[in-house]
């Protein structure tokens, strides 16, 4: 079994549509995270769920809107897509606040 | 934050010990030091974590010096499957997120 899972792994969109990423995770973890990585392979962190909650919000437009259904299930949902949105977003969890991240197999958007 | 610091790539040799360092001369009081791999379309993978002195584990080494300014990840006898990016994080104890990664050092093993 995944351990994270992201979905859909590719993701090719036209400017201006939403699209969303799911994440899911069955380790039992309490965060969840959203990470950018650019083509320069900058790793950026976005948000942080703890228990539902948001407790990281870094510096991401507000056409991201993070949104976490249960412990085990944080979504992306962009709106409005850019070309400078490409990228591959990585999902990730870690048992409490602190400790190891273990992150998903990455889900590549490109938006044209 | 602290703000890490690693050599963009290095060239090693099948069966060789390799030694990647990380600057991270800012570094808090309550911060540790992570090192992750990543290979191709994968997301990055737990390698280790240390505060200070010398850590050890079944894959690596890490050496973190008395100042914590810098810290070395030591590979012992790398193969062709070891090939991938490094990066070195350091860790807010208190909130994994709030953590920067490195720019991450690219490894290329060769035979």
């Amino acid at each position: 079994d995944t351990a994270v899972s992201q979905t859909p792994k590719y993701l090719v969109t036209q400017m201006g549509n939403d699209k969303s990423i799911k994440c899911e995770q069955n380790l039992g973890h309490d965060t969840m995270y959203w990470y950018k990585q650019d083509s320069k392979k900058f790793l950026k962190i976005m948000f942080s769920y703890n228990n539902k909650e948001l407790i990281i919000n870094e510096t991401v437009p507000n056409r991201f809107s993070p949104k976490s259904p249960d412990k085990a299930h944080l979504n992306l949902h962009i709106n409005s897509l850019e070309l400078g949105d490409s990228a591959v977003y990585f999902c990730a969890s870690s048992l409490h606040l602190t400790g190891e991240l273990f992150f998903g197999e990455g889900s590549r958007l490109t938006v044209l | 934050l602290a703000k890490t610091t690693q050599p963009i790539s290095m060239d090693s040799y099948e069966g060789q010990e390799v030694n990647i360092t990380c600057s991270h001369n800012n570094i808090a009081t309550n911060d540790y030091i992570t090192w992750y791999q990543q290979f191709p379309s994968q997301g990055p993978r737990f390698i280790i974590q240390g505060y200070k002195t010398k850590v050890t584990n079944e894959v690596a080494s890490l050496f973190i010096p008395a100042d914590r300014k810098s810290s070395t990840l030591s590979l012992p006898r790398v193969s062709l499957s070891d090939t991938a990016v490094y990066y070195c994080l350091v860790v807010l104890n208190t909130n994994a997120g709030k953590s920067t990664f490195g720019d991450g050092t690219t490894l290329t093993v060769k035979p």
